[in-house]
């Protein structure tokens, strides 16, 4: 079964610095994952996602996520922050057989001016 | 990207009433589509998987006859809470899927139900 964990459940970075919100996942077969960004009292919005080839995946507003199989990792960076991106930030397995999408707890991102 | 349109955004209702909830897709059709329930500060827990022209598939504990869920067109799936409690006071947020597409799923705006 697939599964996703989120270390973190609150970060703190100051504008400008580096963002590190880190997932790791546990899945059977070769996993689909991706990162999803929520603002207040919104829906999520996709920022990117991996499924096959490139393990360094762009996204929008210049976060880019790293796959590293033998680390289970997807951890989503930006190499500097800003104020707009403070909002929940939530990682994904895409279920293998159920083909559902399985959410880590989330991570919320604060920036401090 | 595709668009997904919940509605009502914010919806207040009386205890012991029912309130239906829209998700459509615009531009794109869903033959599937998903509910999640978000209680606050937490994530998002899977409801029910919504599937064109059938039965919808509940997940364990989701209670079916209180969320009522009909998917009667390619672009349009309904959530109704029925009999709502406080308890039920909730963001509902619903998710599609284009038709053969696995890889992404998009997400409505979500729905914030208050029942008093």
């Amino acid at each position: 079964a697939q599964s996703v964990t989120q270390l973190g459940s609150h970060v703190s970075v100051s504008e400008g610095a580096l963002v590190l919100l880190r997932c790791n996942y546990s899945s059977s077969v070769p996993p689909y994952l991706f990162w999803y960004v929520q603002y207040p009292n919104q829906g999520l919005q996709l920022l990117l996602k991996y499924t096959t080839g490139a393990t360094l995946v762009k996204g929008i507003n210049g976060f880019e996520a790293e796959f590293k199989k033998s680390e289970t990792s997807f951890h989503l960076t930006k190499p500097s922050a800003h104020m707009s991106d403070a909002a929940e930030y939530f990682c994904a397995v895409l279920g293998g057989a159920t083909n559902k999408l399985i959410f880590g707890t989330g991570t919320l991102l604060a920036v401090q001016p | 990207g595709a668009v997904v349109s919940q509605h009502p955004s914010r919806v207040i209702c009386k205890s012991g009433t029912s309130v239906k909830i829209e998700c459509r897709s615009l531009d794109f059709q869903a033959t599937t589509m998903f509910w999640y329930r978000q209680f606050p500060k937490k994530s998002l827990m899977l409801m029910a998987t919504s599937n064109e022209g059938s039965k919808a598939t509940y997940e364990q504990g989701v209670e079916k006859d209180k969320f009522l869920i009909n998917h009667a067109s390619l672009t349009l799936s309904t959530l109704t809470v029925t009999s709502a409690h406080p308890e039920d006071s909730s963001f509902y947020i619903c998710s599609a899927r284009v038709t053969g597409v696995y890889t992404e799923a998009f997400f409505g705006q979500g729905t914030r139900l208050t029942v008093v």
